[in-house]
């Protein structure tokens, strides 16, 4: 069974500086994909930023980037210059690529930007 | 626009009153799935379709019936509603290929079951 690990339930960061979301995942695939989804008070469910297993390289999407570590199973996001519009809920998510193909999610974590 | 319709968005109903959440999407999507979210526990998978016809069980199916007999849609179906159905919904696709896994996410529907 694959389980996703978001053990901070909530974070708080001054507008314009870095924070960092931790999530560790476990999984005896070898092929998948690790999504970070953002959810606002909207409640609408916005991709981040995706990362593929197989690339080493970490992701980046202007002010998000992420810190892959597959040996660790760690995904951590990394937000900078944090702004007001970045407050929400954040999800980790985890989904092979192989013939199980349930996404699972994180429980979550809630992020408020101050100003 | 490319998106991903449910309907109703909120729902108030009574147990054992059946019901359906409907679900579309315009990007000819191979695969399609539902989620509830709740507090603490984050989303959680129901059912997921890999084309027409193909419909898997997630982490919760119980108490939940799908079909997909058209590519574009994916319904979701409580046959008798209980108290502990209520939740946040969300449907979502994806047009899972090596190109892209990402999951697109509709509007999502509240339902509350008295």
């Amino acid at each position: 069974a694959q389980t996703v690990t978001q053990s901070q339930p909530e974070m708080s960061v001054q507008e314009a500086e870095t924070v960092t979301l931790s999530c560790t995942y476990d999984t005896s695939e070898n092929n998948y994909y690790l999504f970070w989804y953002k959810q606002p008070p909207s409640r609408q469910m916005i991709l981040v930023i995706r990362q593929e297993a197989y690339k080493q390289q970490n992701a980046t999407e202007n002010r998000f980037s992420v810190n892959f570590q597959k040996a660790a199973k760690s995904f951590s996001l990394k937000i900078s210059d944090s702004q007001l519009g970045d407050t929400a809920m954040y999800f980790c998510a985890f989904i092979p690529t192989g013939a199980n193909s349930k996404l699972t999610f994180g429980k979550g974590i809630t992020l408020s930007v101050r100003p | 626009e490319a998106q991903v319709t449910q309907n109703p968005r909120y729902l108030i109903t009574v147990t054992g009153k059946k019901l359906t959440v409907t679900c579309s999407q315009n990007m000819n999507h191979e695969y399609m799935s539902w989620y509830r979210q709740d507090p603490g526990l984050g989303l959680r998978q129901i059912y997921y379709s890999m084309n027409v016809e193909v419909t898997d069980k997630g982490d919760v199916p119980e108490g939940y019936k799908v079909s997909r007999k058209e590519k574009r849609n994916f319904p979701l179906i409580l046959e008798s509603p209980s108290p502990n159905q209520t939740s946040l919904y969300f449907c979502a696709s994806s047009p899972w290929t090596s190109a892209s896994y990402e999951q697109y996410f509709g509007p999502g529907t509240r339902l509350t079951v008295t």
